[in-house]
Formats: structure tokens, C-alpha cells, sequence
């Protein structure tokens, strides 16, 4: 069966520190893989979308950037972290051409 | 463009009590209709789905029926428990390649014993 992860699952930054945080796939191999952002009394909101190795969509310009150096291997990352950038960053996958896409645990990030 | 509106709460029941959540949305072409549930601090669980137009998705003690002729697909459960409480997600997907989900702002269900 397929298993995902994220880590760390808490994490608390300073603004203008860096970020890297990481969701990793076990059980299939080339995935869709999503990054989330859920922030308080807003949804979420679809922060970047990958195919495969190397190819990343943004759906929202911001300060943050994603990328996949491996096959099952999602990260998202910032160089200098805002206020605004606090919130719970949900890895997803989901199987090429399917609908129904699968969630991680979560990070939650605050930025203080 | 896609959007989903849905109740956002928090709606509070007794236990046993019969539970709706509505859901309503905005697409184009025939997307796939989701409910998610969330339990504090954990990531996001698939609860049902349903693919076409009068399809019923369902999963413990819960259903949703895709009606496209109200552009809806609202949550039932004949009977809650206190572990049903929960924030819940109406979701679409109408995307043809690996577009992500829209979702709704979610549903903050409180059930008290």
C-alpha cells in the first residue's frame, strides 16, 4: 500500500530564516505530487503541482519554491521566511490521469 | 473559474443527531465531487467521492449524492458520534492533467455527548 510523509511536523522559524520542508511517497512510482497550504479560516490553497523529476507548476507567485530531485521526493522551500508564510503545508499525491489525491500529515509552520 | 462554497460552522449536534453540510459548487465541464475530513492536527482523510452525476459516495455512515441539476453534493450521516468531530472538505476536481483540488473553506462539526 501507498504511504506518505512529511517532516518535521512542527517547526518554528524566525522571519527571514530559510525553509526546507520534505514529503516523501513510498508504495508507487511517478506520482502527482502536490503542495497545500492551509491557513487559518481559509481553506486550502494549491501552492505548486509536480508530473515528474525536475518539472514543477507554481499556482501562486509568493516567496516560496518547490522542487523534486527524485522520483518520490517532494520539498518545498524558502530562502527568507515571512509572517505570512505561517501555516499547515500539506503534501498530497495522486496517481497520473486520476482524480483523487492522497494527504500527508502535515506541517504546521509558524514564523515568528 | 472552480469554486466550492460550503457551510463553515461550527455546527454543533448531540450525539445520534441527523447531520447535513452543505455543499455547493461552480465548474466547468463534469468534475469529480470529494469530501475530506480533517481531526485536529492530522493531515487530510478521502472520506467519499463521487465521479458522475446521481452517483452516491459513501463510507462509514456517511453519503453524498452528486446532484448536477443543483450543482451540490452535501454531506449526510443518519447518526453522529463524538468522534465525528471534525473540520470537513467539499473538494472538486475537473482538471485533465495533474491540476490540483479546489477546495472550500471546510466545516467545523462539534458533537457533544
Amino acid at each position: 500500500s501507498q504511504t506518505i510523509h512529511q517532516w518535521p511536523a512542527t517547526l518554528v522559524q524566525p522571519v527571514g530564516s530559510p525553509l526546507s520542508l520534505e514529503c516523501t511517497v513510498e508504495g508507487t512510482s511517478n506520482p502527482n505530487l502536490y503542495w497545500y497550504r492551509q491557513a487559518a479560516g481559509r481553506g486550502l490553497q494549491l501552492l505548486f503541482y509536480s508530473v515528474g523529476i525536475g518539472q514543477i507548476s507554481s499556482e501562486v507567485p509568493q516567496n516560496l519554491s518547490a522542487s523534486r530531485p527524485q522520483d518520490r521526493q517532494f520539498i518545498l522551500s524558502s530562502k527568507k521566511l515571512l509572517l505570512s508564510d505561517s501555516g499547515f503545508y500539506l503534501c498530497a499525491w495522486g496517481l497520473a490521469g486520476a482524480d483523487t489525491q492522497y494527504f500527508g500529515p502535515g506541517t504546521r509552520l509558524t514564523v515568528l | 473559474g472552480n469554486s466550492v462554497t460550503q457551510m463553515e460552522g461550527p455546527v454543533t449536534l448531540s450525539e445520534e443527531a441527523f447531520l447535513t453540510i452543505n455543499c455547493t459548487y461552480t465548474a466547468t465541464g463534469y468534475p469529480s465531487l470529494f469530501w475530506y475530513v480533517q481531526y485536529p492536527g492530522e493531515g487530510l482523510q478521502l472520506l467519499l467521492k463521487a465521479t458522475k452525476a446521481d452517483d452516491k459516495g459513501s463510507n462509514k455512515g456517511f453519503e453524498a449524492t452528486y446532484r448536477k441539476e443543483t450543482t451540490s453534493f452535501h454531506l449526510e450521516k443518519g447518526s453522529v458520534q463524538v468522534s465525528d468531530s471534525a473540520v470537513y472538505f467539499c473538494a472538486l476536481y475537473s482538471g485533465g492533467g495533474a491540476d490540483g483540488l479546489t477546495f472550500g473553506k471546510g466545516t467545523h462539526l462539534i458533537i457533544q455527548p
